[in-house]
Protein backbone atom coordinates (compact mmCIF):
# COMPACT_ATOMS: atom_id res chain seq x y z
CA UNK A 1 0.00 0.00 0.00
CA UNK A 2 1.94 3.19 -1.08
CA UNK A 3 1.71 5.85 1.40
CA UNK A 4 2.09 9.78 1.47
CA UNK A 5 3.39 11.89 4.35
CA UNK A 6 4.10 15.34 4.42
CA UNK A 7 6.62 16.92 6.54
CA UNK A 8 8.04 21.04 7.11
CA UNK A 9 7.13 23.88 9.37
CA UNK A 10 3.49 24.58 10.28
CA UNK A 11 4.31 28.33 10.66
CA UNK A 12 6.16 30.60 8.25
CA UNK A 13 6.91 34.53 8.25
CA UNK A 14 5.68 36.76 5.62
CA UNK A 15 8.40 37.01 2.57
CA UNK A 16 10.17 33.96 4.04
CA UNK A 17 10.62 30.15 1.78
CA UNK A 18 7.48 27.71 2.39
CA UNK A 19 9.69 24.23 2.68
CA UNK A 20 7.69 21.28 2.48
CA UNK A 21 8.51 17.06 2.05
CA UNK A 22 6.41 14.50 1.13
CA UNK A 23 7.95 11.05 2.07
CA UNK A 24 6.47 8.39 -0.24
CA UNK A 25 6.70 4.68 1.08
CA UNK A 26 5.31 1.39 0.06
CA UNK A 27 6.15 1.45 -3.73
CA UNK A 28 8.76 2.83 -6.16
CA UNK A 29 8.88 6.90 -6.80
CA UNK A 30 10.04 6.45 -10.05
CA UNK A 31 7.81 5.80 -12.96
CA UNK A 32 5.31 8.20 -11.71
CA UNK A 33 4.54 12.00 -11.53
CA UNK A 34 4.62 13.85 -7.79
CA UNK A 35 2.19 16.37 -7.12
CA UNK A 36 1.57 18.94 -4.73
CA UNK A 37 -2.00 20.72 -4.20
CA UNK A 38 -3.18 22.96 -1.61
CA UNK A 39 -6.44 24.19 -0.24
CA UNK A 40 -6.98 27.38 1.95
CA UNK A 41 -9.46 26.81 4.73
CA UNK A 42 -12.98 26.30 3.78
CA UNK A 43 -12.15 26.71 0.21
CA UNK A 44 -11.36 24.58 -3.20
CA UNK A 45 -8.31 22.42 -4.24
CA UNK A 46 -5.12 24.45 -6.09
CA UNK A 47 -2.84 22.42 -7.99
CA UNK A 48 0.32 23.73 -7.35
CA UNK A 49 2.50 21.64 -9.65
CA UNK A 50 3.80 17.90 -10.52
CA UNK A 51 7.52 16.47 -11.57
CA UNK A 52 8.78 12.90 -12.72
CA UNK A 53 12.55 12.35 -11.32
CA UNK A 54 13.62 15.89 -11.91
CA UNK A 55 13.10 15.59 -15.43
CA UNK A 56 9.83 16.95 -16.38
CA UNK A 57 8.04 19.84 -14.10
CA UNK A 58 5.25 21.78 -14.51
CA UNK A 59 4.26 24.46 -12.05
CA UNK A 60 0.85 26.51 -12.15
CA UNK A 61 1.59 29.87 -13.58
CA UNK A 62 -0.72 31.30 -11.01
CA UNK A 63 2.37 31.04 -8.67
CA UNK A 64 4.18 33.86 -10.89
CA UNK A 65 7.38 31.10 -10.65
CA UNK A 66 7.58 31.14 -6.56
CA UNK A 67 7.53 27.37 -6.63
CA UNK A 68 10.31 24.66 -7.15
CA UNK A 69 9.98 21.09 -7.34
CA UNK A 70 12.69 18.78 -6.44
CA UNK A 71 13.10 14.88 -5.78
CA UNK A 72 15.57 12.70 -3.70
CA UNK A 73 14.77 9.29 -5.07
CA UNK A 74 17.44 7.89 -2.89
CA UNK A 75 15.26 8.89 -0.15
CA UNK A 76 12.10 8.72 -1.73
CA UNK A 77 10.92 11.92 -0.94
CA UNK A 78 10.12 14.85 -3.18
CA UNK A 79 9.92 18.52 -1.99
CA UNK A 80 7.87 22.21 -2.56
CA UNK A 81 9.39 25.80 -2.20
CA UNK A 82 7.33 28.66 -2.26
CA UNK A 83 9.25 31.49 -1.70
CA UNK A 84 7.94 35.02 -1.31
CA UNK A 85 5.21 33.76 1.10
CA UNK A 86 1.76 36.16 2.16
CA UNK A 87 -1.49 35.08 4.05
CA UNK A 88 -2.65 34.10 0.67
CA UNK A 89 -0.43 31.39 0.63
CA UNK A 90 -1.74 29.93 3.93
CA UNK A 91 -3.16 26.50 3.19
CA UNK A 92 -3.29 22.80 3.70
CA UNK A 93 -0.90 21.36 1.63
CA UNK A 94 -1.05 18.17 0.13
CA UNK A 95 1.33 15.57 -1.79
CA UNK A 96 -0.10 13.11 -4.25
CA UNK A 97 0.44 10.72 -7.26
CA UNK A 98 -0.47 11.25 -10.89
CA UNK A 99 -1.15 8.06 -12.30
CA UNK A 100 -0.85 7.97 -16.55
CA UNK A 101 -2.58 4.61 -16.70
CA UNK A 102 -5.61 6.15 -14.48
CA UNK A 103 -6.40 8.77 -16.60
CA UNK A 104 -3.20 11.12 -15.12
CA UNK A 105 -5.55 11.20 -11.60
CA UNK A 106 -3.92 11.82 -8.56
CA UNK A 107 -4.64 8.23 -6.90
CA UNK A 108 -2.83 8.54 -3.61
CA UNK A 109 -2.67 11.44 -1.24
CA UNK A 110 -0.94 12.36 1.99
CA UNK A 111 -2.92 13.35 4.66
CA UNK A 112 -2.03 16.88 4.50
CA UNK A 113 0.01 19.85 6.66
CA UNK A 114 -1.76 23.20 7.28
CA UNK A 115 0.83 25.79 6.63
CA UNK A 116 -0.03 29.23 8.30
CA UNK A 117 2.11 31.90 6.93
CA UNK A 118 2.15 34.91 9.86
CA UNK A 119 4.21 37.06 11.59
CA UNK B 1 -6.28 27.34 -17.80
CA UNK B 2 -9.27 25.23 -18.25
CA UNK B 3 -12.05 26.42 -16.05
CA UNK B 4 -13.91 23.41 -14.26
CA UNK B 5 -17.66 24.75 -13.09
CA UNK B 6 -19.69 22.11 -11.16
CA UNK B 7 -23.16 22.65 -10.09
CA UNK B 8 -24.71 22.74 -7.85
CA UNK B 9 -22.35 24.12 -5.22
CA UNK B 10 -24.32 22.79 -2.86
CA UNK B 11 -27.11 20.19 -2.52
CA UNK B 12 -29.64 18.51 0.48
CA UNK B 13 -30.82 14.83 -0.17
CA UNK B 14 -31.92 11.93 1.76
CA UNK B 15 -30.57 8.18 2.24
CA UNK B 16 -31.66 6.15 -0.91
CA UNK B 17 -32.17 9.52 -3.28
CA UNK B 18 -30.08 9.17 -6.75
CA UNK B 19 -28.44 12.38 -6.78
CA UNK B 20 -26.16 14.04 -9.92
CA UNK B 21 -23.75 16.20 -9.95
CA UNK B 22 -22.71 17.91 -12.91
CA UNK B 23 -19.13 19.32 -14.26
CA UNK B 24 -18.28 21.60 -17.25
CA UNK B 25 -15.13 21.99 -19.03
CA UNK B 26 -14.29 25.65 -20.95
CA UNK B 27 -12.70 23.86 -23.54
CA UNK B 28 -12.53 19.91 -24.60
CA UNK B 29 -11.15 17.84 -22.47
CA UNK B 30 -11.53 14.28 -24.17
CA UNK B 31 -12.25 11.95 -21.27
CA UNK B 32 -9.45 13.08 -19.25
CA UNK B 33 -12.06 14.03 -16.24
CA UNK B 34 -11.16 12.43 -12.58
CA UNK B 35 -13.84 13.27 -9.51
CA UNK B 36 -13.00 12.98 -5.87
CA UNK B 37 -14.80 12.43 -2.96
CA UNK B 38 -13.33 15.03 -0.06
CA UNK B 39 -15.10 14.06 3.65
CA UNK B 40 -14.16 17.22 6.46
CA UNK B 41 -10.56 17.18 7.48
CA UNK B 42 -9.56 14.31 5.51
CA UNK B 43 -7.78 14.11 1.75
CA UNK B 44 -9.48 13.91 -1.27
CA UNK B 45 -10.71 10.84 -2.31
CA UNK B 46 -9.88 9.20 -5.74
CA UNK B 47 -14.03 8.26 -7.18
CA UNK B 48 -13.45 7.98 -10.85
CA UNK B 49 -11.19 9.04 -13.29
CA UNK B 50 -10.92 8.71 -16.99
CA UNK B 51 -14.51 10.39 -17.13
CA UNK B 52 -16.06 6.39 -15.96
CA UNK B 53 -13.62 4.61 -14.72
CA UNK B 54 -14.49 3.56 -11.19
CA UNK B 55 -11.43 3.32 -8.86
CA UNK B 56 -10.58 -0.13 -7.24
CA UNK B 57 -12.45 -0.10 -4.21
CA UNK B 58 -15.20 2.52 -4.59
CA UNK B 59 -18.59 1.43 -4.06
CA UNK B 60 -20.66 0.29 -7.66
CA UNK B 61 -23.20 3.54 -6.24
CA UNK B 62 -20.90 6.16 -8.04
CA UNK B 63 -21.40 6.38 -11.58
CA UNK B 64 -19.42 8.64 -13.97
CA UNK B 65 -20.37 9.29 -17.60
CA UNK B 66 -19.28 12.53 -20.43
CA UNK B 67 -16.72 13.09 -22.84
CA UNK B 68 -15.48 16.55 -24.25
CA UNK B 69 -16.80 19.59 -21.98
CA UNK B 70 -19.80 17.83 -20.14
CA UNK B 71 -19.54 15.77 -17.35
CA UNK B 72 -21.84 13.90 -14.62
CA UNK B 73 -21.21 11.90 -11.58
CA UNK B 74 -24.18 10.04 -10.23
CA UNK B 75 -24.92 8.38 -6.92
CA UNK B 76 -27.40 5.90 -7.47
CA UNK B 77 -28.86 5.66 -3.83
CA UNK B 78 -27.02 7.75 -1.15
CA UNK B 79 -25.93 6.62 1.47
CA UNK B 80 -24.62 7.89 5.04
CA UNK B 81 -20.99 7.60 4.34
CA UNK B 82 -21.69 9.65 0.72
CA UNK B 83 -21.92 13.06 2.85
CA UNK B 84 -19.00 14.97 1.57
CA UNK B 85 -17.78 17.05 -0.61
CA UNK B 86 -17.11 16.34 -4.65
CA UNK B 87 -14.71 17.83 -6.84
CA UNK B 88 -13.70 17.11 -10.59
CA UNK B 89 -10.88 17.63 -11.77
CA UNK B 90 -9.57 17.71 -15.48
CA UNK B 91 -6.27 15.94 -16.41
CA UNK B 92 -6.11 16.78 -20.09
CA UNK B 93 -3.43 19.65 -19.77
CA UNK B 94 -1.63 21.32 -17.22
CA UNK B 95 -2.07 22.92 -15.03
CA UNK B 96 -4.41 20.62 -13.89
CA UNK B 97 -7.40 22.14 -12.75
CA UNK B 98 -10.34 21.42 -10.39
CA UNK B 99 -14.36 22.38 -9.94
CA UNK B 100 -15.20 24.92 -6.81
CA UNK B 101 -17.16 21.41 -5.41
CA UNK B 102 -20.39 20.20 -4.99
CA UNK B 103 -21.45 19.51 -1.07
CA UNK B 104 -23.82 16.79 -0.44
CA UNK B 105 -25.34 17.33 2.60
CA UNK B 106 -28.50 15.65 4.83
CA UNK B 107 -31.50 16.73 4.17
Amino acid sequence: QVQLQESGPGLVKPSETLSLTCSVSGGSISSYYWSWIRQPAGKGLEWIGRMYNSGSINYNPSLKSRATMSVDTSKSQFSLKLSSVTAADTAVYYCAREVEAAGRSLDYWGQGTLVTVSS
Amino acid sequence: DIQMTQSPSSLSASVGDRVTITCRASQSISIYLNWYQQKSGTAPKLLIYAASTLQSGVPSRFTGSGSGTDFTLTISSLQPEDFATYYCQQSYTTPRTFGQGTKVEIK
